[in-house]
């Protein structure tokens, strides 16, 4: 089954650490993207990638950083520089760049602080 | 700047009750592109429809149903005879074509709670 992998589903990061999310897909598709979800608020943009070897910064991302080094796999992460790390993490993918493409979740990874 | 507007945070129903869910939008895009999702318990965005500037027809997919309408920048969505299954948050994005990339801008959510 095609879809969007996301591990693990639980991750708890001790002060000064950095962790990595991963995020797999195999719907072959070019763009992912990272989103940060907070009680009560939308999703906001962390990262997107639009084609491997290149990322953009979305509009939250102080704190986090991304690579994309093969098509199917956008790993997130959150550094010791975010100070509130404490939230839902969503991986997206389309299959092209447009407004109007579909964009297809995961599972996410609920990151809390030890 | 584009905008979406989910006034409703909670909604409470009884099963089998008819539900709508406001979504209000801003841009200055000629052509943009709305879109609902789902995000059942289990914390996956589920995907449920897309629709473009263009096209203001009203779409049914079964007990859900979709009302555009361009002149108040609406876009809501009405579950017909809802069941507890429909427990969940529900989310209204936009996206326009001069942000150059697929950026979705999303509301800020309605809890639809459904009570057997």
């Amino acid at each position: 089954d095609g879809g969007i992998t996301q591990s693990p589903k639980y991750l708890f990061r001790k002060e000064g650490q950095n962790v990595t999310l991963s995020c797999e897909q195999n719907l072959n598709h070019d763009a992912m993207y990272w989103y940060r979800q907070d009680p009560g608020q939308g999703l906001r943009l962390i990262y997107y990638s639009q084609i491997v070897n290149d990322f953009q910064k979305g509009d939250i991302a102080e704190g986090y950083s991304v690579s994309r080094e093969k098509k199917e796999s956008f790993p997130l992460t959150v550094t010791s520089a975010q100070k509130n790390p404490t939230a839902f993490y969503l991986c997206a993918s389309t299959e092209g760049s447009g407004p109007k493409n579909i964009q297809y979740f995961g599972a996410g990874t609920r990151l809390s602080v030890l | 700047a584009q905008k979406v507007t989910q006034a409703q945070t909670e909604i409470s129903v009884v099963e089998k009750e008819d539900v709508t869910l406001d979504c209000v939008y801003e841009t200055r895009d000629t052509t943009y592109y709305l879109f609902w999702y789902k995000q059942p318990p289990s914390g996956e965005l589920v995907f449920l429809i897309r629709r473009n500037s263009f096209d203001e027809q009203n779409e049914i997919s079964g007990r859900y149903s979709w009302n555009f309408q361009k002149s108040t920048s609406s876009f809501n969505f009405t579950i017909t005879a809802s069941q507890v299954v429909d427990s969940a948050v529900y989310f209204c994005a936009l996206s326009g074509r001069n942000t150059g990339f697929q950026k979705l801008v999303f509301g800020t959510g309605t809890r639809l709670l459904v009570s057997p």
